[in-house]
């Protein structure tokens, strides 16, 4: 069974980088497309990016001036930077994998609430 | 971007009920449509893909159908554990988009 797990701090001063990492175990990183979505709380969901193992991102343009996604395949994990970050980044933050083949994400970590305040 | 609006944006149901939840997309999408399911604090859950393929593990009263533009998603009969908010997602341009959600509650 294929698990995700996201880590990293939950609180973030304003101004200051989100830094999240993703773990993937029970299957490779490689051949799969690794998103982050994100949900404020009580609202609804927002496609931040993705990630192929091979290193290409596609990310979306709201965000596209502060984010950075990498992947380390040595360790299966695939990382988010989203910096210059405001209240309004505040948000459960998730991975999850696209498998390429259906265009849809199929396995989910659990998700991560992160808080932005001073 | 393309803009998905689901429609309701809240339901109620009793358990047994056939219940249809509308995504339209703001342009065509072709058949790139999916549907996902979200309890409270838990991770969304991929139910249909491809407008209408059902994800292994997901019970048959749900399906999806749809082209376009517009598209379903139907529970043919409620079940206690289908009141949850349901979202789809168009992958067919960057970036994807959901919609706002649309959450089914017991009558």
């Amino acid at each position: 069974q294929v698990q995700l797990q996201e880590s990293g701090p939950r609180l973030v001063k304003p101004s200051e980088t989100l830094s999240l990492t993703c773990t993937v175990s029970s299957a490779p990183i490689s051949s799969f497309y690794w998103n982050w979505i994100r949900q404020p709380p009580g609202k609804g969901l927002e496609w931040i990016g993705y990630i192929y193992y091979s290193g290409r991102t596609d990310y979306n343009p709201s965000l596209k001036s502060r984010v950075a996604m990498s992947v380390d395949t040595s360790k299966n994990q695939v990382s988010l930077k989203l910096n210059s970050v405001t209240a309004a980044d505040t948000a459960v933050y998730y991975c999850a994998r696209d498998s390429g083949s259906s265009s849809s994400l199929d396995y989910w970590g659990q998700g991560t609430l992160v808080t932005v305040s001073s | 971007d393309i803009q998905m609006t689901q429609s309701p944006s809240s339901l109620s149901a009793s358990v047994g009920d056939r219940v249809t939840i509308t995504c339209r997309a703001s342009q065509t999408i072709n058949s790139y449509l999916n549907w996902y399911q979200q309890k409270p604090g838990k991770a969304p859950k991929l139910l249909i893909y491809a407008t209408s393929s059902l994800q292994r593990g997901v019970p048959s009263r749900f399906s999806g159908s749809g082209s376009g533009t517009d598209f379903t998603l139907t529970i043919s009969s409620l079940q206690p554990e289908d009141f949850a908010a349901y979202y789809c997602q168009q992958t067919y341009s960057s970036p994807q988009t959901f919609g706002q959600g649309t959450k089914l509650e017991i009558k």
